[in-house]
């Protein structure tokens, strides 16, 4: 079983620079979220989404877009990436129900020089 | 959402039990405690999580205070794999994914030894 998979698993961007971010999860959550892990930190919450099409902002937003166009992907951007983005960024899913398990993928450690 | 605190690190011997605790004072009577764990250069997974009373499952159990101001996530008996950093979250029963979402502390550093 995949689970939760995100790619790349590594990247390096210079300042200024975009990307985006895939997620996909085999297992049809309607739930899926996207979190970032500075060092010696816990995990942020970025956005999330409660199905195919809908998005909602989570604790620290500002310079990151999503979008769910497929149940199963979620993906995250970075416009124009700057220094302050360098994290690891996780990814997870959970069913449609109050206080389920979130299921996480094995992260993208994103350097931003 | 309400707040934990749980002490920054922790040393174990292989084999033995590790009692984790957690403090919650603030909790309200809807709000679930939750266990998460990662292990190095991994993302969290989840461990076991209750409401009142005391949990177990095959991963460890779960002891919840009477007054449910505190709670300690035991681990019978610690492998080289349980070194992790072990999260306590509470969540707030609200519907949606909000209220799915995790609020994520500094966690407790397990370390565990030979």
């Amino acid at each position: 079983n995949a689970g939760v998979t995100q790619t790349p698993k590594f990247r390096v961007l210079k300042t200024g620079q975009s990307m985006t971010l895939l997620c996909a999860q085999d297992m049809n959550h309607e739930y899926m979220y996207w979190y970032r892990q500075d060092p010696g930190m816990g995990l942020r919450l970025i956005h999330y989404s409660v199905g195919e099409g809908t998005t909602a902002k989570g604790e620290v937003p500002d310079g990151y877009n999503v979008s769910r166009l497929k149940k199963q992907n979620f993906l995250l951007g970075l416009e124009s990436a700057a220094p302050s983005q360098t994290s690891v960024y996780f990814c997870a899913s959970s069913i449609r129900r109050e206080n389920t398990e979130a299921f996480f993928g094995q992260g993208t450690r994103l350097t931003v020089v | 959402d309400a707040k934990t605190t749980q002490p920054n690190s922790m040393e174990s011997n292989e084999e033995e039990p590790v009692h984790l605790p957690c403090n919650h004072s603030t909790i309200s009577g809807t709000d679930y405690i939750h266990w998460y764990r990662q292990l190095p250069s991994q993302g969290p997974e989840y461990v076991i999580h209750g409401l009142t009373s005391n949990v177990n499952n095959r991963m460890a159990s779960l002891a919840i205070a009477e007054d449910r101001k505190s709670s300690t996530l035991i681990l019978h008996r610690a492998t080289l794999r349980d070194a992790a950093v072990y999260y306590c979250i509470l969540r707030a029963l609200t519907s949606g994914a909000a209220g799915n979402k995790l609020t994520f502390g500094g966690g407790t550093r397990v370390l565990v030894k030979p």
